[in-house]
């Protein structure tokens, strides 16, 4: 169980465009989402929390308009990046935390961004 | 404000060596998690242990194994007998409990582990 699935896997858009990533929790309902970045050869760098129902809370240095995450439901979050320009191009990582287990955090797969 | 530290960039061992990789952190929660995750070239994170701030015991399980010591805040791993699957980079995370539930995870930068045959 507790397993959590992204959608796309890559994703390849022009600059200018948005794109939307969906992050789904199959088996489990997610108290908690999360977002993060890594750029290559780096580390994962946390973007936002975001609890179902209420607004996310981004962390310092990332743009909320730019970045825009939405949590409607206890088992999706999507993240769509606005205005897509090169330097967005990153390894997009979502999380799922569930009260059940003690607030472990369940990593999804990924999702690969490249903005030319 | 959290902070973990991985100070080993890139370690490269023979096969069948016994590697430790090192992870010192910082807090000012008394409760708190460490994780230890495996990220293969996929990029796909494997997640290998998750481990209480009261929980100082050691941990092992088959080859891997942790050792987590409070008066040095440090949590290291060591592998033992490497295997050339072993080679990934490793991060070392740390999350602090908020009121109600965990807080995203502070990420060490990571070591990157390769294992020749």
């Amino acid at each position: 169980g507790a397993v959590v699935s992204q959608h796309p896997s890559r994703v390849i858009c022009k600059s200018g465009t948005s794109v939307k990533i969906e992050c789904r929790s199959l088996d489990f309902q997610a108290t908690t989402m999360f977002w993060y970045r890594q750029f290559p050869k780096k580390s994962l760098m946390l973007m936002a929390t975001s609890n179902e129902g209420s607004k996310a809370t981004y962390e310092q240095g990332v743009e909320k308009d730019k970045f825009l995450i939405n949590h409607a439901s206890l088992t999706l979050s999507t993240l769509t990046v606005t205005s897509a320009h090169p330097e967005d191009s990153s390894f997009y990582i979502c999380s799922a935390s569930r009260l059940e287990s003690d607030y472990e955090q369940y990593f999804g797969p990924g999702t690969r961004l490249t903005v030319t | 404000a959290q902070k973990v530290t991985q100070a080993q960039t890139e370690i490269s061992v023979v096969e069948k060596e016994d590697v430790t990789l090192d992870c010192v952190y910082e807090t000012r929660d008394t409760t708190y998690y460490l994780f230890w995750y495996k990220q293969p070239p996929s990029g796909e994170l494997v997640f290998l242990i998750r481990r209480n701030s009261f929980d100082e015991q050691n941990e092992i399980s088959g080859r891997y194994s942790w050792n987590f010591q409070k008066s040095t805040s440090s949590f290291n791993f060591t592998i033992t007998a490497s295997q050339v699957v072993d080679s990934a980079v490793y991060f070392c995370a740390l999350s602090e409990e908020s009121g109600g539930g965990a807080d995203g995870l502070t990420f060490g930068k990571g070591t990157h582990l390769i294992i020749q045959p």
